[in-house]
């Protein structure tokens, strides 16, 4: 079936350190990869998406890249700080047409001061 | 605006005892998404409306899992006969427009946290 793998499941960093979170996806018709921030016991929040037709997206000190071949995506964070912190979800809208997301197990990110 | 609203936060319920959950999307939403947390995990996806019509319920673990949008709006996630592996982050989430025009961010409620003792 339709699976996101996401690597790592924890990251330590260093305040103003970058950081860089990354899955891959096994259905290859999927064309929409969302990622959310979730800070504990609150709601997933999207930071940035992006769709099959371009290969990078940033947002200010938030980035993602997109290959499409290895079908593989990854997040990057320049310039952390310590609001950084909180679990990030990859995922993957799937060939079904209706949009539902396959997510990834996430990564606990932590940035130190 | 108003985001996407669930009650309640928090449910104990008995093994055994029925349990409803409540989502209010953003008003004109016309998708609306259920998708399970287990502790630690990401969400799992259990079912689609697409305004009153369910179009997958593909991710219900079991029959003892329902949920209904009857007037394309507020859902109702209802869970019969709770087993203590029901324990989780029940999250609502809705986007814009329908799918398969274009992919739209999905806007996803605080989720209820049900607990099977």
């Amino acid at each position: 079936g339709e699976n996101v793998e996401q690597h790592p499941s924890t990251l330590s960093v260093q305040e103003g350190d970058s950081a860089v979170i990354k899955c891959t996806y096994s259905d290859s018709a999927s064309n929409y990869f969302p990622w959310y921030k979730q800070e504990l016991g609150k709601r997933p929040q999207l930071i940035i998406d992006i769709r099959s037709n371009v290969g990078e997206k940033k947002d200010q000190r938030i980035a993602v890249t997109l290959n499409k071949t290895a079908k593989h995506f990854s997040l990057h964070i320049t310039e952390t700080q310590p609001e950084d912190s909180a679990v990030y979800f990859c995922a993957a809208a799937g060939s079904s047409n209706t949009g539902k997301l396959i997510f990834g197990q996430g990564t606990t990110l932590q940035v130190k001061p | 605006g108003a985001g996407v609203s669930q009650s309640p936060r928090y449910k104990v319920a008995k093994r055994g005892q029925d349990v409803a959950l409540r989502c209010d999307p953003i008003s004109g939403h016309v998708s609306l998404f259920w998708y399970q947390q287990a502790l630690g995990q990401g969400p799992e996806f259990l079912t689609y409306f697409q305004n009153e019509a369910q179009l997958d319920k593909s991710g219900l673990p079991s029959d003892r899992f329902f949920a209904e949008r009857p007037e394309g709006s507020v859902s109702t996630l209802k869970i019969q006969r709770t087993q203590q592996e029901d324990s989780a982050v029940y999250l609502c989430a809705s986007s814009l427009r329908r799918t398969g025009v274009s992919y739209n961010e999905q806007f996803f409620g605080p989720g209820t946290r049900l607990t099977v003792l």
